[in-house]
């Protein structure tokens, strides 16, 4: 079946260190891929997605390429803030979102000032 | 935006009671949406997808005897643990798909601690 693996955390940063969270994948098919993004007591926000391979997805200065050949999607940032403080998932569906996410473990991510 | 609440946030039952999760998408309509259980550590699995109007689909190794589920409107599934036993505790997180748009994010809750003793 279809897995999802990200990199183990914790991660603690200095603020304005640049962020590398890897993700890689494994799928029958051709999924979508995605950074989903939650932020303490709060519920899963998506980050970013790419729908097919080289496609960038990007938001809030965190960017991630659909890497087909690698099947990868490793998100990064090139400086980060206190407030990027949260655990990120990696996930990947076989139907765009219309089928059930296929979640990594989750990354806890800490920027320290 | 598509906000998706759950009630309640948290939950402490005894052992052997039910306890029933509800999960609403407040601002737009879902036909389906999904009830993800996530352990310490670990990864959201998907316990089942709930369809309005239907009964819901469960994945491999999840009682659906146990976990009752109840879409009963285009806004509102039910997630009902019965007769809860101590490895029942875990975080349950619900997600909803907008059913007026194409791009089929899915938009979820902030989840349920639920602890049996």
């Amino acid at each position: 079946g279809d897995s999802v693996t990200q990199m183990e955390g914790p991660v603690t940063l200095s603020e304005e260190a640049f962020l590398t969270i890897n993700c890689t994948y494994t799928a029958t098919g051709y999924p979508s891929l995605f950074w989903y993004v939650q932020y303490p007591g709060e519920g899963l926000q998506l980050l970013l997605k790419a729908t097919k391979a080289d496609d960038k997805g990007s938001n809030k200065g965190f960017e991630a390429t659909y890497r087909k050949e690698t099947t990868s999607f490793h998100l990064e940032k090139g400086s980060v803030q206190v407030s990027d403080s949260a655990v990120y998932f990696c996930a990947l569906s076989e139907d765009g979102g219309n089928t059930p996410l296929v979640f990594g473990k989750g990354t806890r991510l800490s920027v320290i000032a | 935006g598509a906000v998706v609440s759950q009630h309640p946030s948290w939950v402490i039952c005894k052992s052997g009671t039910s306890v029933k999760i509800e999960c609403r998408s407040l601002d737009f309509q879902a036909t389906t949406m999904f009830w993800y259980r996530q352990f310490p550590k670990q990864s959201l699995m998907l316990m089942a997808t709930s369809n309005e109007g239907s009964k819901a689909t469960y994945e491999q190794g999840v009682e659906k005897d146990k976990f009752l589920i109840n879409h009963a409107s285009l806004t509102l599934s039910t997630l009902t643990v019965t007769s809860a036993h101590p490895e029942d505790s875990s975080f349950y997180i619900c997600s909803a798909r907008d059913l007026d748009r194409s791009s089929y994010e899915q938009y979820f809750g902030p989840g349920t601690r639920l602890t049996v003793t």
